[in-house]
């Protein structure tokens, strides 16, 4: 069973635009959740995180929001860019016990110059 | 500072044959992890550990072994290689849930023929 699941496989944005990631995950005990971003052939490259605590965290052009009663979380990208182009993995974990990830299939960002 | 890094990068099986696949990070990590990823599915956890001399199964830990006598070393093993192994495999290390994920390094191609 997926306990975390990105229902996009795919996204396509344009340069500028604001790019939407969506995440939405089954367990309730996960209480801490990170982005991933991988380009092909290398490793996932963490993006930024949230803890349930929060509702919102933000970096730079890159904004995580958690809304727990529904489950889900989202990525904003502000303004997206071309070397933005990849794709972009959703994990939960508990803050407690051995911290494994669980990861969503992922969703290809495009942003078209 | 070389991070996680991960040898072969490819490697090419025959049904039956065994490998040890090598995990090495240089940033004193207490936790390292091996993933799995197929396509469609995201990254699946094989086994980790937290901490040397210890290990734990993962979600798909079936056909695979693994050892830590080392801090910065983890291996994971297959003893005898089925086509259903044919995956990309990628090691992670952390020292539990910070604002700064886990590290991951570039990934093993096998491809069990």
């Amino acid at each position: 069973d997926q306990q975390v699941k990105q229902n996009s496989p795919s996204l396509s944005v344009q340069e500028g635009r604001i790019s939407i990631l969506n995440c939405d995950y089954t367990n309730s005990m996960f209480d801490y959740f990170l982005w991933y971003k991988k380009y092909p052939a290398e490793g996932p490259t963490f993006l930024i995180s949230i803890s349930s605590i929060k509702d919102k965290n933000e970096d730079g052009r890159f904004t995580v929001f958690l809304n727990k009663s529904a489950k889900h979380l989202s990525l904003h990208i502000v303004p997206s860019q071309p070397g933005d182009s990849a794709v972009y993995f959703c994990a939960a974990s508990t803050i407690t016990g051995a911290n494994n990830l669980f990861f969503g299939t992922g969703t290809r960002l495009t942003v078209i110059p | 500072n070389a991070g996680v890094t991960q040898t072969p990068k490819f490697r090419v099986l025959k049904t039956g044959q065994s490998m040890t696949l090598l995990c090495a990070q240089d940033m004193n990590h207490e936790y390292m992890y091996w993933y799995r990823q197929d396509p469609g599915m995201g990254l699946r956890l094989i086994h980790y550990s937290v901490g040397e001399g210890t290990t734990a199964k993962g979600e798909v830990p079936d056909g695979y072994n693994v050892s830590r006598l080392k801090k910065q070393n983890f291996l994971l093993g297959l003893e005898s290689a089925a086509p259903s192994q044919t995956s990309v495999y990628f090691c992670a290390s952390g020292q539990g849930l910070t604002n700064y994920g886990y590290t991951f390094g570039s990934g093993t191609r096998l491809t069990v023929v």
